[in-house]
């Protein structure tokens, strides 16, 4: 079956600890997204990537960083200098196309910090 | 002024009638626009596409366009309960998606 995977589902840290969320895709897309939603808000944008090894800051990377060492693989790390992590977190990806830009998304993980 | 804009809601329909949710955008060259459901404690799901001013109908789902007025909409007919979600707008930006806070839709019975 195509498509994105995340994990894990639920995640619980303490405060100030480094914590890594997964995603992985085998839908063949070359970009992929991180979004961030918190309760009764829309997405907002961490980190995108379009090719490997190369990745851009969104709208609210602070405190957070990326990798794309693989085209399949996005992982997110949640940092200790993220003030407010608890959250549901979700990945997407997209292929690149001039015209469109249709995300898919991952079933998401929701962080909560204890 | 926020890049993408929808009336949060709730609207409340009964079962049968039309919803109809509306979404204006700040850039007015924005050429890309969708549409995503999202189910409570879910993700959101890629519902409708659009790119062209006009209607575009998908099942009993209408997107309408109107850059001039910088202004997209999407129609429900008939609605069902199972189309109670919240729905977000989403607006291409130069390589990503800006999105609205959403419109929560309560189907009644």
């Amino acid at each position: 079956d195509g498509g994105i995977t995340q994990s894990p589902k639920y995640l619980f840290r303490k405060e100030g600890q480094n914590v890594t969320l997964s995603c992985e895709q085998n839908l063949n897309h070359d970009a992929m997204y991180w979004y961030r939603q918190d309760p009764g808000q829309g997405l907002r944008l961490i980190y995108y990537s379009q090719i490997v090894n190369d990745f851009q800051k969104g709208d609210i990377a602070e405190g957070y960083s990326v990798s794309r060492e693989k085209k399949e693989s996005f992982p997110l790390t949640v940092t200790s200098a993220q003030k407010n992590p608890t959250a549901f977190y979700l990945c997407a990806s997209s292929v690149l196309d001039r015209r469109g830009n249709e995300q898919f998304f991952g079933p998401g993980t929701r962080l909560t910090v204890l | 002024q926020k890049e993408v804009e929808q009336n949060s809601g709730p609207l409340s329909v009964p079962e049968g009638a039309i919803a109809s949710l509306n979404c204006t955008y700040s850039d007015r060259g924005s050429q890309s626009f969708f549409w995503y459901r999202q189910y409570s404690g879910k993700s959101p799901e890629l519902i409708m596409s659009i790119y062209s001013n006009g209607d575009k109908e998908d099942g009993r789902f209408t997107a309408q366009l109107n850059k001039a007025s910088q202004y997209v909409s999407l129609l429900i007919r008939d609605s069902q309960p199972s189309d109670s979600a919240t729905y977000l707008c989403a607006v291409k930006r130069v390589s990503e998606l800006s999105f609205g806070a959403g419109t929560t839709v309560t189907v009644r019975a």
